[in-house]
């Protein structure tokens, strides 16, 4: 079974600081992806990343970055210096090899506070 | 280049009436997925189609519930009659055409149903 853990239901920050955002999987594939959606107040799930399983290389987008660990079955979101448009609830999902649809984690609530 | 859309944003309803939820995938996306998150969990695959063929609908929840895609575009997904239970956000998302399994999804906006 597969399954995605985000152990941070709300995280509040103070606008500059840095923030990591924790997930951990579980999976029995071989492959797979893992993905960060951001779901601002408007609604919408704005895409922010894709990882494969075999690509370990963290990547850094600007303010944000990704931790991809294999041996701890984690993939950690750090946003640096935040900032007030950052707040929103972030998911964590896994997409098996085998498997069109999504695992979702149940999200966590960042607060940036001016 | 337009993104997935949805209509409508709310619906408020009474037990036992029937909602119709839309959802217009980006134009060129053979892949269209419905999920659905339930107050206070997680969000959950319902079904997949690959352009009006059903590829997968193993997370619908019972028989109330029935999607449609007729000739390849937009989607409908109808509950009827509609619970308690059935309240949450459905989100609807496409795919590129193509069997890459891991092939990004572009997610709407979602609607938001009370059932009352």
């Amino acid at each position: 079974a597969q399954k995605v853990t985000q152990a941070q239901t709300e995280i509040s920050v103070v606008e500059k600081e840095d923030v990591t955002l924790d997930c951990v999987y579980e999976t029995r594939d071989t492959t797979y992806y893992l993905f960060w959606y951001k779901q601002p107040p408007s609604g919408e799930l704005v895409f922010l990343i894709r990882r494969n399983s075999f690509d370990e290389q963290n990547e850094i987008s600007g303010r944000y970055s990704w931790n991809f660990q294999k041996s701890t079955s984690s993939f950690n979101f750090t946003i640096t210096a935040s900032q007030v448009v950052d707040s929103a609830v972030y998911f964590c999902a896994l997409k098996g090899n085998y498997g069109q649809n999504f695992v979702f984690g149940p999200g966590t609530r960042l607060s940036v506070l001016p | 280049e337009a993104g997935v859309t949805q209509f409508p944003s709310h619906s408020v309803i009474e037990k036992g009436q029937t909602v119709t939820l839309r959802c217009d995938p980006i134009s060129g996306h053979d892949n269209l997925y419905w999920y659905r998150r339930v107050m206070g969990k997680e969000i959950k695959f319902l079904l997949h189609f690959v352009k009006e063929s059903k590829q997968d609908e193993s997370g619908m929840p019972n028989n109330r519930f029935l999607a449609e895609r007729t000739g390849g575009t937009y989607s409908t997904l109808k509950v009827q009659p509609a619970e308690l239970e059935d309240s949450g956000v459905y989100f609807c998302a496409s795919s590129q055409e193509g069997p890459r399994v891991e092939e990004t999804q572009y997610f709407g906006p979602g609607t938001r149903l009370l059932v009352l």
